[in-house]
């Protein structure tokens, strides 16, 4: 089993959908987890870190489960402007472990 | 306030020869990761530095080595290149060593090919 793994893409979604990520990771002492965007050609950008109770920044909601070893980021409404690759990273010690991510295309 | 810095953008080496790759992590932030990014992965961890010293080692060759200066910016070497090595080289900045949603602000990458 991989380190960390990403639903596999490409998303292509209409404006306004809803669509949803996954990533398991096999790493159970891990403590910390992150959703970056990664715009082409472009630097990871943190989009969300993800905290055990779940958390939400407006139209995205990303949720822990430690007892099966996965997190989710949920978009809702999508818009153009979320088109992008969908980094999950999970803590490891000093290191963050990356996804291979997922590309998500919004088309109008 | 400026965030992390890297230079060159852009590297065109051939195979056999050493590059260098540099950043400046976030103003306060004491460590430094390395990470490679091959097209179609995710970035790869290489290294991580707090306080000059070497916290973190991924699994990369003893081609790949580091430091960090006192200022806590910090350099990336890669010697005898590979074309192998061709990829986005990312450098992330934290404020410690990590743990506890500890979070890594990435710069905007040194671009390498290697011919």
């Amino acid at each position: 089993r991989k380190e960390v793994e990403q639903d596999p893409g490409p998303f292509n979604v209409p404006e306004g959908a809803t669509v949803a990520f996954n990533c398991t990771y096999s790493n159970s002492a891990s403590q910390s987890f992150f959703w970056y965007r990664q715009d082409c050609r472009k630097e990871p950008k943190l989009l969300m870190s993800v905290y055990s109770s779940g958390n939400e920044d407006g139209r995205f909601t990303a949720q822990l489960n430690r007892a099966s070893q996965y997190i989710s980021l949920l978009i809702r409404d999508s818009k153009l402007s979320d088109s992008a690759t969908y980094l999950c990273a999970v803590e490891a010690g000093t290191a963050l472990i990356f996804g291979k991510g997922t590309t998500l295309s919004v088309s109008s | 306030d400026a965030g992390v810095t890297q230079s060159p953008t852009h590297l065109i080496k051939t195979r056999g020869q050493h590059v260098t790759l540099r950043c400046s992590p976030i103003s306060g932030h004491k460590s430094v990761s390395w990470y490679q990014q091959v097209l179609g992965q995710g970035p790869q961890f290489i290294f991580q530095y707090y306080e000059k010293e070497e916290r973190g080692r991924g699994n990369f060759p003893d081609r790949f080595s580091a430091r960090q200066f006192p200022n806590y910016s910090s350099e990336l070497n890669v010697n005898a290149l590979l074309l192998g090595d061709s990829a986005l080289y990312l450098c992330a900045s934290s404020f410690s060593l990590g743990g506890n949603q500890e979070t890594q602000y990435f710069g905007p990458g040194t671009r390498l090919l290697v011919l």
